[in-house]
């Protein structure tokens, strides 16, 4: 069945120091792996997807992921943080079939300091 | 170009009273998934309806019921309520019936079991 793991329940970055928010995957097959944000009392965001190619994934507001597959990760990075950036992370991997249905990890807060 | 839209945005029900959600999928979509995200989770698929069928449905217990209308929005229903039914849902909406894509969610239903 498939997964991913978040193994970070917060990240503390500083404002303009580079951010790496990690997500790990299991999955039968090629993955489809998605990147979300939420922010407080609101629905979840499209940042960034891979579905095939480079391995380096640009999405949203400046983020982008790096697949690995020999490491089975996703890890969303972003070159200089923002505090407006600070949310609740989700990464997620689409399940076999053709539903699309997603399978979210338990998600990351990120806190960007001043 | 609406989003994805639900009602209502909150609300408190009590113990064995039902409830029921509403969605309209973003313009052009006519898949909806909807998700039940707990305090401090990630959102865990309830079920998709397309062509006004139940397409997959999540391990959520017979309570759950939904519906799609020929205009492609959809109800989620949940019947005889308890404490652990308090959580953000999560309507979702996409094109096709294969879709390899993102997900675009609404900003969720906050329902509060009493």
């Amino acid at each position: 069945a498939q997964s991913v793991a978040q193994p970070e329940d917060q990240v503390n970055v500083a404002e303009g120091n580079p951010l790496t928010v990690k997500c790990t995957y299991s999955v039968s097959g090629n993955p489809y792996l998605f990147w979300y944000v939420q922010y407080p009392n609101r629905g979840l965001q499209f940042l960034l997807k891979y579905i095939t190619g480079d391995n380096l994934v640009k999405g949203s507001y400046g983020f982008e992921a790096e697949f690995n597959k020999s490491q089975t990760s996703f890890h969303l990075k972003k070159p200089s943080a923002l505090v407006s950036d600070s949310a609740l992370y989700f990464c997620a991997v689409r399940e076999s079939g053709n539903t699309g249905k997603l399978i979210f990890g338990q998600g990351t807060t990120l806190q960007v300091k001043p | 170009d609406a989003g994805v839209t639900q009602s209502p945005t909150h609300l408190i029900k009590t113990r064995g009273q039902q409830v029921t959600l509403r969605c309209s999928p973003k313009s052009g979509h006519d898949t909806v998934s909807w998700y039940q995200q707990a305090l401090g989770q990630g959102p865990q698929f309830i079920f998709q309806y397309y062509e006004e069928e139940e397409r997959q449905r999540g391990n959520f217990p017979d309570r759950f019921s939904g519906h799609q209308f020929p205009n492609y929005s959809s109800e989620l229903n949940v019947n005889a309520l308890l404490l652990g039914d308090s959580a953000l849902y999560l309507c979702a909406s996409s094109l096709g019936r294969t879709n390899t894509g993102e997900l675009f969610f609404g900003e969720g239903s906050r329902l509060t079991v009493l």
